[in-house]
């Protein structure tokens, strides 16, 4: 069964703070992994990832994978009050076609 | 980006009867779409895959005969809460997926429909 853990749960920071947020996995057929940010609704779109050691960015925030150790990592720099949400990682099973989401990161950033 | 509609965004309804939930993409033919459940402060568990004209595929433990998928048309899928029960009340979530879904940015999440049985 894939299985995807993110860690830390949660985390609390000021703005202006960097923060990395982790995410391990175990898939069988690996395709691609997925970062999406989630608010009071449905998760929204950020990065996809399917080649290790390559980059990936948009403004703050940034997002690396590492297929030989099975994680990612998703950075954000100067955090703001608006990046305050539930990060979530989710694996693509090449052979089901099936996204397993971690449980999420609840990142809360104060003023 | 793609466009990926749901509704009805909030329902309450009294148990024992049923609920349906639609989701619709708007300017893409979804080819696949897939239905969640997310209880509070838990991930999104996938329910079910639907693929058009064709019966959906249940993860373990879900009950097809209680949670009803319909994908009759490349732009709408629904789901039907039948004789809901507070156990239910949960956020669904529907995405849809074109191309066969093999890249993430081909996978939109509709709004979520937050169900509440009393």
């Amino acid at each position: 069964e894939d299985k995807v853990v993110q860690s830390p749960l949660s985390l609390v920071v000021h703005e202006g703070d960097t923060v990395t947020l982790n995410c391990s996995y175990e898939v069988t057929n690996f395709r691609s992994l997925l970062w999406y940010k989630q608010e009071k609704k449905a998760p929204t779109f950020l990065f996809m990832l399917t080649s290790s050691g390559i980059e990936k960015k948009s403004g703050r925030l940034s997002s690396i994978l590492d297929k030989k150790e099975l994680f990612s990592i998703l950075n954000i720099t100067a955090t703001q009050t608006g990046d305050s949400a539930v990060y979530l990682c989710a694996v693509w099973n090449g052979a089901n076609s099936k996204l397993t989401f971690g449980k999420g990161i609840t990142l809360s950033v104060r003023p | 980006g793609a466009v990926v509609s749901q509704h009805p965004s909030r329902v309450i309804c009294k148990s024992g009867t049923s609920v349906k939930i639609e989701c619709r993409s708007l300017d893409f033919q979804a080819t696949t779409m897939f239905w969640y459940r997310q209880f509070p402060k838990q991930s999104l568990m996938l329910m079910a895959t639907s693929n058009e004209g064709s019966k959906a595929t249940y993860e373990q433990g879900v009950e097809k005969d209680k949670f009803l998928i319909n994908h009759a048309s490349l732009t709408l899928s629904t789901l039907t809460v039948t004789s809901a029960h507070p156990e239910d009340s949960s956020f669904y979530i529907c995405s849809a997926s074109w191309g066969g879904g093999a890249a993430g940015n081909t996978i939109y999440f509709g709004e979520g429909s937050w169900l509440t049985v009393v």
